[in-house]
């Protein structure tokens, strides 16, 4: 599976933006870059994720890098409640010909929020 | 919020002794999967399931084993708890989209934290 290398952690000040990195030198053509949160205490929960074209949710937006071997997840105003472990993932095909996707999580990069 | 709850919540139990934790989920979605995750290692994939009955080894199976015998529900069951188990496990699901290569999103259950004295 291709790698991801992220900072181990970032600090940021409240309302302000965020740019957490992520680098996929390997990354296939196929693998979709997804991005993952993990808020204290509580399961993982999607953030977003993207194949070719910058993204833009409710949540963030992402920007792919045009040779595709490094991403941005881009927080437009933190608050203190986007402290979190923000995991980078390239996801890869479970099984020969399905539609799955296995994530493959590494350790992430902890943001902190200061107020 | 996805339809996943995770049973029990807490467990400390004695090494050697059997332990089933039970994922149930409300959102008919085909597939599931545990994690387990460790500090120093982030999570790692034990088992999933791609339908009823339909089951595969993830990067760290060994001393588990799984059974969904309905759409809603994913057991992981430790036949001999070891001291190295204790950890949070976590399930997940997630519905197939296009066939061809769109990505799934997986949706996690609140973890089940469990300690082998």
């Amino acid at each position: 599976d291709a790698k991801t290398t992220q900072p181990n952690s970032m600090e940021s000040n409240e309302e302000e933006p965020v740019h957490l990195p992520c680098n996929h030198s390997t990354i296939s053509g196929t693998d979709y870059i997804h991005w993952y949160r993990q808020l204290p205490s509580q399961g993982p929960e999607y953030v977003i994720h993207g194949l070719t074209s910058n993204v833009n949710n409710r949540m963030a937006s992402l920007a792919i890098a045009e040779d595709r071997k490094s991403s941005t997840l881009i927080l437009h105003r933190a608050t203190l409640r986007d402290a979190a472990v923000y995991y980078c993932i390239l996801n890869s095909a479970l099984n020969s010909g399905g539609s799955n996707y296995k994530l493959t999580f590494g350790k992430g990069t902890l943001l902190t929020v200061n107020p | 919020d996805a339809g996943i709850t995770q049973s029990p919540r807490h467990k400390v139990t004695e090494t050697g002794t059997p332990v089933t934790l039970r994922c149930h989920q409300t959102e008919n979605h085909r597939y599931m999967y545990w994690y387990r995750q460790d500090p120093g290692h982030g999570l790692r994939l034990i088992h999933y399931s791609y339908g009823v009955k339909d089951t595969d080894k993830g990067e760290v199976s060994d001393g588990y084993s799984v059974s969904r015998s309905k759409t809603e529900d994913f057991l992981l069951t430790l036949e001999s708890a070891t001291s190295s188990q204790t950890s949070v496990y976590f399930c997940a699901i997630s519905e197939p989209q296009l066939a061809g290569g769109v990505a799934d999103t997986q949706y996690f259950g609140p973890g089940t934290r469990l300690t082998v004295l």
